[in-house]
């Protein structure tokens, strides 16, 4: 069984430009929520989609956004990039509620904004 | 939103001893509490969970406790062996999936 996805691994991005992230969650999966990981700032919450619907929101500025197409694959977009965004986004699925399944993280895409 | 709180942010241990990481959480309406690790370059991986119906949890040297009256729950790994070394994350949540994660505690476990 395939784990999540998450595709490019590693991104090299400069000030100004927008950038797209991909996941593809476990088969089966409806589930899928983006994390931003920062050595400082530990994982923080961006949104959660489930059945293409964003259900939850974090705290950041809406040049963060995301979607999630019909067969649960999720992208999230990053407009007008800022140095501050350089980080390790990781995505996670899980199968209905994660009170019953837990996540399960992908591997991540690591963007460096220069 | 939820906020949670995770202490100490470093922990170093020799081999053999016990490490106890603690968090704290703000909302009384969470009912789901998963520990993670992440070792370097690796994605987080969830080791142990926890629901609000249950106060104790183990499994085999890792035990986690929920106390929801003082709203936190503690993370125990004992006979601690260098693999244990990596970053540690506690999480709360309802059941709508927000998922909210504390800032890490990174182990040491000296030879």
């Amino acid at each position: 069984k395939a784990g999540v996805t998450q595709t490019p691994r590693y991104l090299i991005k400069t000030r100004g430009q927008q950038v797209t992230l991909s996941c593809s969650p476990i088969s089966g999966h409806r589930s899928v929520s983006w994390y931003q990981q920062t050595p400082g700032q530990g994982l923080q919450f961006l949104f959660e989609y489930f059945s293409e619907t964003q259900r939850n929101k974090g705290n950041f500025p809406g040049r963060f956004s995301g979607r999630q197409f019909s067969n649960s694959r999720s992208e999230m977009n990053v407009s007008t990039l800022e140095l501050g965004d350089s980080a390790l986004y990781l995505c996670a699925s899980s199968l209905f509620s994660i009170t019953n399944y837990g996540y399960t993280f992908g591997s991540g895409t690591r963007l460096t904004v220069v | 939103g939820e906020n949670v709180e995770q202490h100490p942010s470093t922990l170093s241990v020799q081999e053999g001893d016990s490490a106890v990481i603690k968090c704290t959480y703000s909302d009384s309406a969470s009912n789901y509490f998963p520990w993670y690790k992440q070792e370097l370059g690796k994605r987080p991986q969830l080791i142990i969970d926890i629901r609000s119906n249950v106060g104790e949890k183990k499994d085999q040297r890792i035990a986690v406790t929920l106390n929801k009256t003082a709203k936190h729950f503690s993370l125990h790994i004992t006979e601690t062996q260098p693999e244990d070394s990596a970053v540690y994350f506690c999480a709360a949540s309802r059941n709508n999936n927000d998922m909210r994660f504390g800032a890490g505690t990174r182990l040491t476990v000296k030879p």
